[in-house]
C-alpha cells in the first residue's frame, strides 16, 4: 500500500510562510490535494492537482509537487489559518496522509 | 448552491447494525460525472476513506469490505451507508462528500454524522 508521510506539527509566526510537507514514493508522478480541517468542522479542499486553488481559497495557498516530496505553501500566515492539513492522493486506493496540526504564533 | 447532509449516526452497541443517509442538493447523484464517498474519521485521528460509488461500480476499503454497503436512491438524491457488525473501531465521524472522478480532490464535504460502538 501507498503511504504519505506528513510532520505532526509546523509552527510559523503570523505573517510568515509556513510550508508543510508531504513524504510519499515517487509522489511527483501524483495528482496531491490538500485539505483544512478546523476544530469541530469538516475538511476544506484547499488545493487540488498540486498546485490549484479552488473558487473562494486565498491566493495565500499554494502548493508544489516534485520527486519524492509535496508542499502546502501558506504564505503570510494569519491566525485563521490554525488548522489541521491533511494530504491526499489517489493510488490502488484513496490515501490520506497523517495530518499536520499548524500553529500560528 | 451544492450541499450534503448526513444523518442516521448515533450509539450502537457491537455487532450492531447502523444505516447512515447523506442527502445531496445543487447536484444530481445521476449525473455520471461525479462519485460519492464514505470519509470517516476517529476522535481525534485523521481521515480515512471507506467507499465510493461510481456510476457503475461500488469499491470499499479492506477495512469496511464484507460489512458495509453502500447505495443510492437516485428519485431521493440520497445516498446511504448500511454498517453491519460494528466494532468499536468504526466509532468515528462519517462523511458524505462528492469528487469529480478518480484523482480528483473531495470537494464539497457534507457536516458528517458520528457513529459511536459502544457496550
Amino acid at each position: 500500500s501507498y503511504d504519505l508521510a506528513q510532520p505532526f506539527s509546523v509552527s510559523v509566526a503570523l505573517g510568515q510562510t509556513a510550508r508543510i510537507t508531504c513524504g510519499g514514493n515517487n509522489i511527483g508522478s501524483k495528482n496531491v490535494h490538500w485539505y483544512q480541517q478546523k476544530p469541530g468542522q469538516a475538511p476544506v479542499l484547499v488545493i487540488y492537482r498540486d498546485n490549484n486553488r479552488p473558487s473562494g481559497i486565498p491566493a495565500r495557498f499554494s502548493g508544489s509537487n516534485s520527486g519524492n516530496r509535496a508542499t502546502l505553501i501558506i504564505s503570510r500566515a494569519q491566525a485563521g489559518d490554525e488548522a489541521d492539513y491533511y494530504c491526499q492522493v489517489w493510488d490502488s486506493s484513496v490515501v490520506f496522509g497523517g495530518g499536520t496540526k499548524l500553529t500560528v504564533l | 448552491q451544492v450541499q450534503l447532509v448526513e444523518s442516521g449516526g448515533g450509539l450502537v452497541k457491537p455487532g450492531g447494525s447502523l444505516t447512515l443517509s447523506c442527502a445531496a442538493s445543487g447536484f444530481s447523484l445521476s449525473d455520471t460525472d461525479y462519485y460519492m464517498n464514505w470519509i470517516r474519521q476517529a476522535p481525534g485521528k485523521g481521515l480515512e476513506w471507506i467507499s465510493y460509488i461510481s456510476y457503475n461500480a461500488i469499491y470499499y476499503s479492506d477495512s469496511v469490505k464484507g460489512r458495509f454497503t453502500m447505495s443510492r436512491d437516485n428519485t431521493k438524491n440520497s445516498l446511504y451507508l448500511q454498517m453491519n457488525s460494528l466494532r468499536a473501531d468504526d466509532t468515528a465521524v462519517y462523511y458524505c462528500v462528492r469528487v469529480d472522478g478518480p484523482g480528483e480532490g473531495f470537494d464539497p464535504w457534507g457536516q458528517g454524522t458520528l457513529v459511536t460502538v459502544s457496550s
